[in-house]
C-alpha cells in the first residue's frame, strides 16, 4: 500500500518489557513519522525523522525512543512498555509535495 | 500552544443527508490544512487546502479554507453508508511536515 509497511501489526506485551515496532518505505522519502492514535485525542506526534540519523521528538515522546540508520526504516522503541502505552501507533511518510502523509496501516499495541 | 479543533465530535444522519464538518484551528506558522478520511485502517488523503476562499472538490466532498477566520469545513453531500468514517482535519505548521490533529469527527450514515 504505497510502499510502506508497519509491523508488527498486532502485539501484546507485558508491563516493564522493551518493545520495537517497525516502519519500512520503499519510497525513498526523506520525513518519516511516528503517531499514536488514542479516543478522544485523535493522532498525536512521538518522533519523526527528516534523514538519516536525524530525529526529534514531538508532543508525546516521554517513554519513547527511534532510530532511523537507513532511509528506508524507521524503528519506535518503548524502552519499559506502561499500560498508558496501549494504543494504535501508526507510522507515516511524507514526500511533501502535494499530498501530505501517506500511513502505514497501523499496529495495535496492548499492554499488559 | 498549536492547536486544532474539530466540531461535532460525533454526527449520525441517515442516507441522502448534507453533512458539514468543521476544523478551527490556532498555530504559529501556518502552511496548509489536509483532511483525512479514516475507516478501520491507516487515514487516507482526502484535500490538501493553503489558499483562502478556493474550494477543492471530489465528487460528493468539498472543502474550503477560512485563513482569516482559521477553520475550515468539509461538505459531504447525498451521504452514502460508505462515507461512514471518522474525518480527521491536521494543520501543518513548520517546515519538516509535522501534522497537528484535531480529535476527529466520527461520522455514521444510516440506511
Amino acid at each position: 500500500d504505497a510502499g510502506i509497511t508497519q509491523s508488527p501489526r498486532h502485539k501484546v506485551t507485558e508491563t516493564g518489557t522493551p518493545v520495537t515496532l517497525r516502519c519500512h518505505q520503499t519510497e525513498n522519502h526523506r520525513y518519516m513519522y511516528w503517531y499514536r492514535q488514542d479516543p478522544g485525542h485523535g493522532l498525536r506526534l512521538i518522533h519523526y525523522s527528516y534523514g538519516v540519523k536525524d530525529t526529534d521528538k514531538g508532543e508525546v515522546s516521554d517513554g519513547y525512543s527511534v532510530s532511523r540508520s537507513k532511509t528506508e526504516d524507521f524503528l519506535l522503541t518503548l524502552e519499559s512498555a506502561t499500560s498508558s502505552q496501549t494504543s494504535v501507533y501508526f507510522c507515516a511518510i511524507s514526500s511533501w509535495d502535494s499530498y501530505g502523509y501517506t500511513f502505514g496501516s497501523g499496529t495495535r499495541l496492548t499492554v499488559v | 500552544e498549536d492547536k486544532v479543533v474539530q466540531s461535532p465530535l460525533s454526527l449520525v444522519v441517515h442516507e441522502g443527508d448534507t453533512v458539514t464538518l468543521n476544523c478551527s484551528y490556532e498555530v504559529t506558522n501556518f502552511r496548509s490544512l489536509l483532511w483525512y478520511k479514516q475507516e478501520k485502517k491507516a487515514p487516507t488523503f482526502l484535500f490538501m487546502l493553503t489558499s483562502s476562499g478556493i474550494e477543492k472538490k471530489s465528487g460528493r466532498l468539498s472543502s474550503i479554507l477560512d485563513k482569516k477566520e482559521l477553520f475550515s469545513i468539509l461538505n459531504i453531500t447525498a451521504t452514502q453508508t460508505g462515507d461512514s468514517a471518522v474525518y480527521l482535519c491536521a494543520v501543518d505548521s513548520s517546515n519538516t511536515g509535522k501534522l497537528i490533529f484535531g480529535q476527529g469527527t466520527t461520522l455514521q450514515v444510516k440506511p
